[in-house]
């Protein structure tokens, strides 16, 4: 069975400085791997996603992420973050192939300070 | 592209009426559409996945007859909380796929802030 595993339910941070929020996985199939951000009272919005190809894959607002398989993570990053960066980011997880469940982690509230 | 929308936003009723709920793709046709479950500072819990025109698929431990789900069209979910009890009070989302985004992302909605009296 497929799960995701994030590994800091909060990230204190100061503005300007980097920022690394962390995701394991676990499948015994190829997945497609997603990161989400959602802010207050608001719906989810897709920052990035991989799917296949190469491994570092750069989303939205400056975030990035890389797919490591052998160690089974798919880490966001951000090298200078800002004060509207505050949210709660899920990293979630599918079956490659066709349509699909997808399955979230418990989330990350990213909270950043002046 | 991949727009999708949520009416209402917010919505308060009492105990024991329905409320539905509407979920549309604008830009896109949306073949499959899924709808969550979130309480507060928790993560979303995928509560039913409707493809258009046939019949949803819940989730274990979701009640059918007390979430209707129908998805009669390839731009229009509803999601129906029947006879509502204080308990079914939550922020439900939904999201949807397909059409020329292909089946390999959703697109989550603004939600919808459901609380019964």
């Amino acid at each position: 069975a497929q799960s995701v595993t994030q590994l800091d339910s909060q990230v204190p941070v100061f503005e300007e400085a980097p920022v690394e929020l962390r995701c394991n996985y676990s499948s015994s199939v190829s997945v497609y791997l997603f990161w989400y951000v959602q802010y207050p009272n608001q719906g989810l919005q897709l920052l990035l996603k991989y799917l296949s190809g190469s491994t570092l894959v750069k989303g939205i607002n400056g975030f990035e992420a890389e797919f490591n398989k052998s160690q089974t993570s798919f880490h966001l990053r951000k090298p200078s973050v800002h004060i509207s960066d505050t949210a709660e980011y899920f990293c979630a997880v599918s079956f490659s192939g066709g349509y699909n469940k997808l399955i979230f982690g418990a989330g990350t509230r990213l909270a950043v300070h002046p | 592209g991949a727009v999708v929308s949520q009416h209402p936003s917010r919505v308060i009723c009492k105990s024991g009426t329905s409320v539905k709920i509407e979920c549309r793709s604008l830009d896109f046709q949306a073949t499959t559409m899924f709808w969550y479950r979130q309480f507060p500072k928790q993560s979303l819990m995928l509560m039913a996945t409707s493809n258009e025109g046939s019949k949803a698929t819940y989730e274990q431990g979701v009640e059918k007859d007390k979430f209707l789900i129908n998805h009669a069209s390839l731009t229009l979910s509803t999601l129906t909380v029947t006879s509502a009890h204080p308990e079914d009070s939550s922020f439900y989302i939904c999201s949807a796929q397909g059409g020329t985004l292909g089946t390999d992302t959703q697109y989550f909605g603004p939600g919808t802030r459901l609380t019964v009296l």
